[in-house]
């Protein structure tokens, strides 16, 4: 069954500390893997995709790298702008586009 | 528009009614999605559309849900007979690609409580 697993659940970060946030994923044949950014109340708002392991990208604060089994969330030096969830998701090889979601990390950056 | 609008923001309804979710989705996108979520979790794939044809709708959970797009633009999601666990947040997302989902836009949600 394809699977995507986001740890940890919430995070606490002092403002200026940075962490990283996980997505461990299975399934049959990866297309491609999102990253997206969701403010209580609002849609997701797109961060990134990538596309084979090995590949990265950077916006501002924010690293996303991907190898075989997973996806890695880089923040560095956060600020409280960044609280926000970050969702992460699969688009598989074998369907229509649809992506295949986890259960986000929540996180929350204090002044 | 600028970005997807959906409709309404908010609905409430009794169990046994039914109810209809309206989204436009960004103006020249031909790929047109719907996700569930609930609250804690990562949205859940209900259907997609491509121009006015569901290319795909092995998320939707059981035939009192049905979805509809029959201008290739604006979409409506239909729930039957609605029952408690219905209640959730209803996302539509659009792209502008064939076939592949990069850079969809999602609105900001129908908030629906079956009361």
């Amino acid at each position: 069954e394809d699977q995507v697993t986001q740890s940890p659940e919430a995070l606490r970060l002092q403002e200026g500390e940075s962490s990283s946030l996980n997505c461990s994923y299975t399934v049959s044949g990866l297309r491609g893997l999102f990253w997206y950014r969701q403010d209580p109340g609002k849609g997701p708002e797109f961060l990134f995709t990538l596309y084979s392991a090995g590949e990265e990208k950077e916006k501002e604060r924010l690293k996303a790298t991907l190898t075989k089994k997973e996806s890695f969330l880089h923040i560095t030096a956060p600020k409280p702008e960044d609280s926000a969830t970050y969702l992460c998701a699969v688009q598989l090889t074998s369907n229509t586009g649809k992506l295949i979601f986890g259960q986000g990390t929540t996180l929350q950056v204090k002044p | 528009g600028a970005g997807v609008s959906q409709t309404p923001s908010n609905k409430v309804t009794e169990k046994g009614k039914y109810v209809e979710l309206r989204c436009d989705p960004i103006s020249g996108h031909t790929a047109l999605y719907w996700y569930r979520q609930s609250l804690g979790q990562g949205p859940e794939f209900l259907i997609y559309f491509q121009g006015t044809g569901a290319a795909d709708d092995s998320g939707l959970p059981n035939d009192r849900f049905f979805a509809v797009r029959p201008e290739g633009s604006v979409s409506t999601l239909k729930i039957q007979r609605t029952e408690r666990g219905d209640s959730a947040v209803y996302l539509c997302a659009s792209s502008n690609s064939r076939t592949v989902n990069t850079e969809a836009f999602f609105g900001q949600g129908t908030r629906l409580t079956v009361v």
